[in-house]
């Protein structure tokens, strides 16, 4: 059974940073492109970046750009978003998200961790 | 950049009833990059259509996906109670390679 568990989240001031972690099983982790998409409270979902299976392409969404940074470590079967200079509009549940398919969709999404930046 | 309007923003519909949900993109995209999604509250998405109109895996016939260009629909062809939720739709575009999402339909109980 495919299952994606995110961990990390939390209260953090604005102008901090939190590093958010997403443990895969049952599939294999390396072969696959992975995704973080964001969920306000209350609101839609927004993409926020993603990092194709062995590390070599990485794209993110414009409002968070030179501020995460997504990362993954397939030996440990985790994908990784540093997130620095937080704003009060990144508060939110992350979801980590397997991407599939040619176009690509988003076949498992983790349970999200909430992250509230806030003073 | 490709914006994604889901309409109606919210449906009232009785068990039993059919569901019609659409999504129309700001410009036309490619049908194999359009995908719905389900989202109960306190739960993550879950994938129903990938390609417009091929169902995921496990997902029962009653859902079906259609469309081309701008328009497209998702249809629910007899509602359980279990299908009352919120449903986005989703576009990937690859120049450059971001994924937009509708701002959602919640389908509610009338």
């Amino acid at each position: 059974e495919v299952q994606l568990v995110e961990s990390g989240g939390g209260l953090v001031q604005p102008g901090g940073s939190l590093r958010l972690s997403c443990t895969a099983s049952g599939f294999t982790f390396s072969s696959f492109s992975m995704n973080w998409v964001r969920q306000a409270p209350g609101k839609g979902l927004e993409w926020v970046s993603y990092i194709t299976s062995g590390s070599s392409t990485i794209n993110y969404a414009d409002s968070v750009k030179g501020r995460f940074t997504i990362s993954r470590d397939n030996a440990k079967k985790s994908l990784y978003l540093q997130m620095n200079s937080l704003r009060d509009e990144d508060t939110a549940v992350y979801y980590c998200a397997r991407r599939t398919g040619a176009p690509p969709y988003f076949d498992y999404w983790g349970q999200g961790t909430l992250v509230t930046v806030s003073s | 950049e490709i914006v994604l309007t889901q309409s109606p923003g919210t449906l009232s519909l009785s068990p039993g009833e059919r569901a019609t949900l659409s999504c129309r993109a700001s410009q036309s995209v490619s049908s194999s990059s359009l995908a719905w999604y389900q989202q109960k509250p306190g739960q993550a998405p879950r994938l129903l259509i990938y390609g417009a109109s091929s169902r995921a895996t496990g997902i029962p016939d009653r859902f079906s996906g259609s469309g081309s260009g701008t328009d497209f629909t998702l249809t629910i062809g007899r509602l359980e109670p279990e299908d009352f939720a919120v449903y986005y739709c989703q576009q990937y575009g690859s120049s450059p390679p971001r994924y937009t999402f509708g701002q959602g339909t919640k389908l509610e109980i009338k």
